[in-house]
This record gives structure tokens, sequence and C-alpha cells, in this order.
């Protein structure tokens, strides 16, 4: 069973608030990623890092943005929360480019 | 920048019927192949991977995959399907550096 944990699970929430999806890994993984995805369709890269201090952005252009203080903290972050934002937002984690990436559940947005 | 293409979206089968599903990749150099299921209601999970050395992957549930380098192709493959693996399943590459991309998914039913 895979340690990596995202909060919440659903949220509904007003346009223009402020709001910040967590991930946390138990793992020690190196490789932290965020990915996009409406129902049925594809996930969609908004970004990733490979190590502390480090973010990049992904093939998906997002408002939103990252940081990654701590090796086992990835949270993402939209500043003013827009209808087009509601999405599943997935959160995965590994240690190299050969290993396999563990998902969190992920965190069901909606902007009303 | 590397992409994959998964050709189909939906695929509709009979217990014990064979399946197929098509992955493409593009990128000219050396790639980690991943196969990922997701069962309704559930998170992302590892089918089967590829990194180096015996082309034909074996995978958990029956699964396997041929990487096909001169074709950029890693197809997933399983002789007979049972109604259990009714779910989505998504094709990953890792090609330059620390980037795991996805293809479009595929809806896979089948009707007992």
């Amino acid at each position: 069973e895979a340690d990596i944990y995202q909060t919440p699970r659903y949220l509904v929430i007003g346009t223009g608030k402020k709001i910040t999806l967590e991930c946390s890994q138990t793992m020690g993984h190196d490789k932290m990623y965020w990915y996009q995805q409406d129902p049925g369709m594809e996930l969609h890269l908004i970004h990733y890092s490979y190590g502390v201090n480090s973010t990049e952005k992904g093939d998906l252009s997002s408002e939103s943005t990252v940081s990654r203080i701590r090796t086992e903290h990835f949270p993402l972050t939209l500043e003013s929360a827009r209808p087009s934002h509601t999405s599943q937002y997935l959160c995965a984690s590994r240690t190299g480019v050969t290993t396999e990436a563990f998902f969190g559940q992920g965190t069901r947005l909606t902007v009303v | 920048a590397q992409s994959v293409s998964q050709h189909n979206h939906h695929v509709i089968l009979s217990e014990a019927a064979s399946l197929e599903l098509g992955c493409n990749y593009s990128y000219g150099g050396t790639v980690n192949l991943f196969w990922y299921v997701q069962y309704p209601g559930q998170h992302l999970q590892l089918l089967l991977k590829y990194f180096s050395g015996d082309p034909l992957v074996k995978g958990i549930k029956g699964f396997e995959a041929e990487f096909i380098k001169s074709k950029f192709s890693f197809n997933l493959r399983k002789p007979s399907v049972q109604w259990s693996d009714t779910a989505e399943y998504f094709c990953a590459v890792n090609a330059a550096g620390n980037k795991l991309t996805f293809g479009g998914g595929t809806r896979v039913l089948v009707k007992p």
C-alpha cells in the first residue's frame, strides 16, 4: 500500500477564494507530480519536482503554483479559484525514472 | 517534447475475449514505459513497466506488454479478460528528465 495522501478528498468552494491542496508522502521519494484529470479524460501533468526547492511546470499550463520546502510535502495553491479550475487533481511520487509512481486518492475540486 | 497516444478511447468486449490496447510515444532516445490501471473509484496503480532488457514484459493479473522500439510502441495485451478487468488503462512514458507523461487513457468495459 502506497503512503501518499491527499487532502481534502472533495472540496466545493466559491469563485475568488484561495485554496491549497495538500499532498504528503512518507516514502522519502524525491520526485513528486501534480496531474489534472477531468472525468473520463486524460491525465495532464501540471507541475513536478525532483527535489527540495525544485519545481517545474508540466505540459499543461496551469494558474496554480506549487512549492517543495520539504521532501515529503508538495502542496498546490490556487490564489483565486474559478469555475474553470473544476477538476480532479492527482498527486504522485517516485524515487527514480525507472520506478513506478505511486498515486494519491485525488482531490475533486468544484468551484461554484 | 515527449507525448503518448492511445488509439482507442473505449473498448467493449465480452469475458474470455482477448484484449490489446495500443500505445505509441514520440521520443527518439531511451525511454521508460509504464501501463497503469484505474479501477472504478480507486487510485491509479501500476500494471507493468519496461526500462531495459526483454521487450516482452509481464505484469500483474495476467497482463503483458511488448516494447517495439522501431514502432515506438508499447501495446498492452491480455489473452482472456474477466469482468473484473473493467477499468481505465493509461500508458505512460518517462523520456527526457523527470517528467512522467500519460496518454489519454482507454476505458475498457468487459461484459459478463
